[in-house]
């Protein structure tokens, strides 16, 4: 168990939909990562935030959109949905966020299906 | 353009010996690079990693090779167990870019 807890586990929603999907980071960490992985890829970085502020942004789809909140659990929202957002979406978490040799501690992640 | 590359979609390895997972990346910028390991239904977790001044580190039965000149980095367990079946991604950071992963190897070792 990382430590890092994401919700829904699973999510499947139809076109055009909007969804919402949880992380809370490992206790004490500030920064919050979130991955996209779609099938026979790797993971896509969407965006990282460091204790509620946007650090870095990665090929994130402007129907993306991502915060942090005070209690430093993330939200991602993904809106319009399309057929090809159907993906894993994992969260990461670590203390600074500033250090490619910080460990990225990842969750269990949530699997949606687009139908 | 896919700045890190692991060629293996997959690899099938007996059990007591050798895997070797191969990966190469293509952005002079990165100076850190990971393995990440990840089992069904869980979120990758970090295996090892090696910084650019080093050309290999070992932690038990896993040791990363890191080739600059070639832009290649391995990892190497020995000896395999059927518990280390998984998929393998390697990742490198560096120049304050974000982690750059692999689209990852498939690992089954056979009993």
């Amino acid at each position: 168990d990382s430590g890092v807890t994401q919700t829904p586990k699973h999510l499947i929603t139809a076109t055009g939909q909007r969804v919402t999907l949880r992380c809370s980071p490992r206790s004490g960490d500030l920064s919050v990562y979130w991955y996209q992985q779609s099938l026979d890829q790797g993971l896509q970085f969407l965006i990282q935030y460091y204790n509620g502020e946007e650090r870095a942004k990665g090929n994130i789809l402007e129907r993306f959109s991502a915060q942090q909140f005070p209690d430093l659990h993330s939200e991602l929202n993904l809106s319009s949905l399309e057929l090809g957002d159907s993906a894993l979406y994992f969260c990461a978490s670590t203390p600074l966020g500033g250090l490619a040799e910080e460990t990225q501690y990842f969750g269990p992640g949530t699997r949606l299906l687009v139908l | 353009d896919q700045q890190v590359k692991q060629n293996s979609p997959s690899l099938s390895v007996q059990e007591g010996r050798i895997s070797i997972l191969n990966c190469d990346y293509t952005n002079s910028m990165f100076d850190y690079f990971l393995w990440y390991k990840k089992y069904p239904a869980e979120g990758p977790t970090f295996l090892i990693s090696i910084s650019s001044i080093k050309d290999k580190n070992e932690d038990g039965r896993f040791t990363v090779f890191l080739n600059k000149s070639a832009k290649h980095l391995s990892l190497h367990i020995v000896p395999s167990q059927p518990g280390d079946s998984a998929v393998y991604f390697c990742a490198a950071a560096g120049g304050n870019t974000p982690l750059v992963f692999g689209k990852g190897t498939r690992l089954s070792v056979i009993a």
